[in-house]
Parts: structure tokens; C-alpha cells; sequence
């Protein structure tokens, strides 16, 4: 079955980066599969990143978030990272990989647990 | 990039009512609209995507309409476990979330 495991809790000052790691088993890595992220803060709404391509490597950002996020990967253990830099108290949120079929009109099938990053100042 | 909203943010319903959510792109996306449903501390769970077509194992009074810039998720008959937060979603350009419409109970 398709899983996606993410990274522990994360506790970060206001200004450092963090990086969250996202590991999926239950099917081929670099097929055609995207990996994106989004994120969620206590309360709101869920907000996109931006998505991920395990295979060529290629992303593409939230206009929200470019300049901060980097989104990559490592083939060798079918692992997605993001790390988002330049932290504010804003950014405390619960942070999700998802698995979502690639191209256009394409849909998120399969979620991680979620990764709670909080900020303090 | 293409900007969602939804409305409304928020309605109380009863069991057994027909509720309705509306949500709008800013320019035209075709039938490039999904809609999710999440449960507090709960992943988001597909319901419907194409703007109408059904995701396998979504209960039938989930349905989904609409092309262009407007769309519409109706459940026919809200039962108790359908309170929950519901979004929609762009997949045309980016993968752009509403802003969300909570169903709670009246």
C-alpha cells in the first residue's frame, strides 16, 4: 500500500531554515507521481507550496513562496525534501507531502502525517 | 497564479438537509476542479475531481458540477459524518486551495 512517512516535529527560531523529509513506499518513486506540499496552520486552511517531480527532479513554487522553499529529492532511498528558509512566525504550521498523479487536472491521492514546524521568535 | 474562493466560509446544516457549496476561479479553468474533504487532525480525502466525476468509494450523495469559472459540490442528504471542512481545488495551472466552507451542525 502507498505510505508516505515524514520527518518528527520541528521546533525552529525565527530567521533558520527547516527541512522537512517525506519517505514513500508502496510504489515506484520516480514514476509518474509528483510529490507536493502543503501546509496547514492551526485553524486555517490549506495552503499549496508547490510540487515536486522525483523523477527529472524539476519543481515549481507557490509565487507565495518563491525564494524560500526548495523542494529536492533523493532517488536512492525514494525520499522528498522540503526546506524553507528565512522562518517567521507565520510559517508555524502543520507542513504535508502528498502524492498526486502528474500533469494537468491532476488530483491528491495519498497524504504523509504531516510534519508540525513551530516558529518562535 | 489563479486565485480560488469559496462560499460560504461557513454553514450550519441539519442531518438530512441538501447543502450546497459554491466555489469560484478567477479566469477559466475547464473542468479542472477537485474537491476534498477534511475531518479535524485528519489528511484531506478526495471526493470528487474533473469537477464531477466521483472518486471510487465516495458515497453517492456527493456530487460535483460546474466548468469555467464556477462550481458547485452538493451533498443530496448531509449525514452525521459528513461534517467536516470541505475545499476545493485548481489543478490547471497550480494545485491552489479555497479557503474552505465548515459544515457544522445546526
Amino acid at each position: 500500500q502507498v505510505q508516505l512517512v515524514q520527518s518528527g516535529a520541528e521546533v525552529k527560531k525565527a530567521g533558520a531554515s527547516v527541512k522537512v523529509s517525506c519517505k514513500a513506499s508502496g510504489y515506484t518513486f520516480t514514476s509518474t507521481y509528483d510529490i507536493n506540499w502543503v501546509r496547514q496552520a492551526t485553524g486555517q486552511g490549506l495552503e499549496w507550496m508547490g510540487w515536486m517531480n522525483p523523477n527529472s527532479g524539476d519543481a515549481g513554487y507557490a509565487e507565495s513562496f518563491q525564494g524560500r522553499v526548495t523542494m529536492t529529492r533523493d532517488t536512492s532511498i525514494s525520499t522528498a525534501y522540503m526546506e524553507l528558509s528565512s522562518l517567521r512566525s507565520e510559517d508555524t504550521a502543520v507542513y504535508y507531502c502528498a502524492r498526486g498523479p502528474q500533469g494537468t487536472g491532476a488530483t491528491i491521492d495519498y497524504w504523509g502525517q504531516g510534519t508540525l514546524v513551530t516558529v518562535s521568535s | 497564479d489563479i486565485q480560488m474562493t469559496q462560499s460560504p466560509s461557513s454553514l450550519s446544516a441539519s442531518v438530512g438537509d441538501r447543502v450546497t457549496i459554491t466555489c469560484r476561479a478567477s479566469q477559466s479553468i475547464s473542468t479542472y476542479l477537485n474537491w476534498y474533504q477534511q475531518k479535524p487532525g485528519k489528511a484531506p480525502k478526495l471526493l470528487i475531481y474533473a469537477a464531477s466525476s466521483l472518486q471510487s468509494g465516495v458515497p453517492s450523495r456527493f456530487s460535483g458540477s460546474g466548468s469555467g469559472t464556477d462550481f458547485t459540490l452538493t451533498i443530496s442528504s448531509l449525514q452525521p459524518e459528513d461534517f467536516a471542512t470541505y475545499y476545493c481545488q485548481q489543478s490547471y495551472t497550480t494545485r491552489a486551495f479555497g479557503p474552505g466552507t465548515k459544515v457544522d451542525i445546526k
